[in-house]
């Protein structure tokens, strides 16, 4: 089970709206930047979201980024097909013994 | 062009050993922190080890810790992870990724590791 939580899946059609839901705790979001990965079959990751709400040169402003205490949400904005992927996010989480990198479990986004 | 390339990934039988590299090109690599990330088949991502520019503070996840060690090579621009003891459970597509600005923004096309005997 995944340190930080997230839906394993959402769905909307074309041209629509989804956000997908990131839940940790103050050991990691609510300390630490979060960040927001594409993960499309066969492709290696890509970072769409970096620092909570910064998108890398390159993507698209269809994402964003919030976060709100222990929560992030990533959202996606006019829907195309080719947003069907794999998203995850990820931020650090420290512990007595040092940090860790965490990944959400991964949301699997269905375009209708 | 910023570039990342993975190697040494294979198959080998429980208990068994591999290196893993990672060839970093098109950046300064010394400049940079770098992480090794895993996914098994029909998994989600792992984060598995971070090695900082200078190579001395690392961190491991647990499931690896004392099983695998990262190390990195400025001069010849490569990321290193030496796994030992492999289980089942290791079998993976690794990727090499930098780190910048808390995010992993470039990332390598992945060696397979399979453990089986």
């Amino acid at each position: 089970q995944s340190v930080l939580t997230q839906p394993p899946s959402v769905s909307a059609a074309p041209g629509q709206k989804v956000t997908i839901s990131c839940s940790g705790s103050s050991s990691n979001i609510g300390n630490n930047y979060v960040s927001w990965y594409q993960k499309l079959p066969g492709t290696a990751p890509k970072l769409l979201i970096y620092k909570d709400n910064q998108r890398p040169s390159g993507i698209p402003d269809r994402f964003s980024g919030s976060k709100s205490g222990t929560s992030a949400t990533l959202g996606i904005t006019g829907l195309q097909t080719g947003d069907e992927a794999d998203y995850y996010c990820g931020t650090w989480d420290s512990r007595l013994s040092g940090f860790n990198w965490v990944f959400g479990g991964g949301t699997k986004v269905t375009v209708l | 062009e910023v570039q990342l390339v993975e190697s040494g990934g294979g198959l080998v039988q429980p208990g068994g050993s591999l290196r893993l590299s990672c060839a970093a090109s098109g950046f300064a690599f010394s400049n940079f922190e770098m992480n090794w990330v895993r996914q098994a088949p029909g998994k989600g991502l792992e984060w598995v080890s971070y090695i900082p520019h200078s190579g001395d503070t690392i961190y491991y996840a647990d499931s690896v810790k004392g099983r695998f060690t990262i190390s990195r090579d400025n001069a010849k621009n490569s990321l290193y992870l030496q796994i030992d003891s492999l289980r089942a459970e290791d079998t993976a597509l690794y990727y090499c990724a930098r780190e910048f600005d808390d995010g992993f923004d470039i990332w390598g096309q992945g060696t397979v590791v399979t453990v089986s005997s």
